[in-house]
């Protein structure tokens, strides 16, 4: 059973702090990983893919992924009330894999 | 307009029936897929097609069906509805990008309850 690990949360920052989400994966083979972002009643919504081992940056995020760990996180800097939402971790190639999904709370 | 479009977005019916959910998009992807999305259970695949005569089953296809129509259209249908199919349907495209990373975009969903 290919599994896609997260922590259902919240996580709770404060206005302008970093944020932090992780995800595990169980299917070394693997090749793609995504996050999406989901505010509640509403489609998912893709932030950020990665697809090599290392950082990858877009503005106020940044996505990590190790292989070696099967591991991958989401850096969300200066959070904003805004950033509030549910945020799904993805694995696979062609057919994806999707976690539960962290939710997140930035408070003013 | 939406890439993606689903209908309804909302729809309530009884034990029993038999209801569509459709899908059409305007991105030209030859992959699409549908969802289900319970609380707690996240995203989970119901069914897949990567062209319009090829379609797979996914993870939880009891129950469903679907039709691929064309390229931009795929419907899928409860044959008998129960209430343990209430649930958000969400409909998603991909087509093969930079080295071969598919991106999957969503529908805005369809809420269905089945009373």
């Amino acid at each position: 059973q290919k599994e896609v690990e997260q922590n259902s949360g919240p996580l709770s920052v404060p206005e302008g702090a970093i944020a932090s989400l992780n995800c595990t994966y169980s299917d070394r083979v693997s090749q793609s990983f995504f996050w999406y972002r989901q505010y509640s009643g509403k489609s998912p919504e893709l932030i950020m893919s990665i697809y090599s081992n290392g950082d990858k940056e877009d503005g106020r995020f940044t996505a990590q992924l190790n292989k070696a760990s099967q591991y991958v996180s989401l850096l969300i800097r200066d959070s904003q009330p805004s950033d509030s939402a549910t945020y799904l971790c993805a694995a696979g190639f062609q057919k994806l894999v999707f976690g539960t999904g962290t939710r997140l709370l930035v408070s003013p | 307009d939406a890439d993606v479009t689903q209908t309804p977005r909302n729809r309530i019916t009884k034990t029993g029936k038999r209801i569509m959910l459709e899908c059409s998009q305007t991105k030209g992807h030859d992959r699409m897929y549908w969802y289900r999305q319970d609380p707690g259970l996240g995203l989970r695949l119901i069914y897949y097609s990567f062209d319009v005569k090829d379609i797979n089953k996914g993870e939880i296809s009891d129950g469903y069906s679907v039709s691929r129509q064309a390229q931009a259209k795929f419907s899928l249908s409860l044959e008998s509805a129960i209430p343990n199919q209430t649930a958000l349907y969400f409909c998603a495209t991909s087509a093969p990008g930079l080295a071969g990373v598919e991106t999957q975009y969503f529908g805005p969903g369809t809420r269905l309850l089945v009373l």
